[in-house]
């Protein structure tokens, strides 16, 4: 199926730096959409962004909606161990009432290094 | 703060078996997802439901795969005659969304999965 450009694929990094990663569509989205995922569970929901230009934080997070709509990025600052997982940006598209499919990228896995 | 239900969390299952997964979404949500999940991946659409009609499939849902909805809220997904391919996360995930027309944001929320493998 459909996948993103998700970049970083994998990263290493020492505790309490900040981290940054992104995703990129040919499509253009209405909505982007990061999730979370840790080993063996489903992925959780940490940001959503419905507007170009949106620049939202959640506690240490912080992603911004690219004005082009063909992007988005997360940040993470002041990364602590428990941010080790695979971090997912997934997009969707906008229509009235309809589906509005989702498509994931294909994840950027972060190990935090005490 | 009650989220999505799935289960079981495991299935172990013989080639050519049948197995079936359950999902119980958020309460007040009226749409309901299934997606397949393999390793390095990110997940998959299968198919939806807006409260018990199913309105979309993907070619990924071949005819051995059946979901349901039947009072618009839990859902089933059976695999019959299962196959090694089959083996993978199989997610669900719930949104509300207004069906009075109009905009809106359909925001997904994900249950935590059924790790399926087929020997």
């Amino acid at each position: 199926g459909q996948q993103l450009n998700q970049s970083p694929q994998s990263m290493f990094i020492q505790e309490g730096e900040d981290v940054s990663m992104n995703c990129t569509s040919s499509s253009i989205f209405n909505t982007w959409l990061w999730y979370k995922q840790d080993p063996g569970e489903g992925p959780v929901l940490l940001i959503a962004l419905y507007k170009a230009g949106e620049l939202t934080s959640n506690g240490r997070l912080t992603a911004q909606f690219g004005i082009t709509r063909k992007d988005s990025f997360l940040n993470i600052s002041a990364s602590i161990p428990s941010d080790v997982g695979i971090y997912f940006c997934a997009g969707q598209p906008r229509r009235a009432g309809g589906y509005q499919k989702v498509t994931f990228g294909i994840g950027t896995k972060l190990q935090v290094i005490p | 703060d009650t989220g999505v239900s799935q289960n079981p969390r495991h299935k172990i299952t013989k080639r050519g078996q049948n197995v079936t997964f359950r999902c119980d979404p958020i309460s007040e949500h009226n749409r309901l997802y299934w997606y397949r999940q393999t390793l390095g991946q990110g997940p998959e659409f299968l198919t939806y439901f807006q409260n018990e009609a199913q309105l979309e499939k993907s070619r990924l849902l071949s005819d051995r795969f059946s979901a349901e909805r039947p009072k618009g809220s839990f859902s089933t997904l059976e695999i019959q005659r299962t196959e090694q391919g089959d083996s993978a996360m199989y997610l669900c995930a719930s949104s509300y969304m207004s069906t009075s027309g109009g905009w809106g944001t359909d925001t997904q929320y994900f249950g935590p999965g059924t790790r399926l493998t087929v020997l």
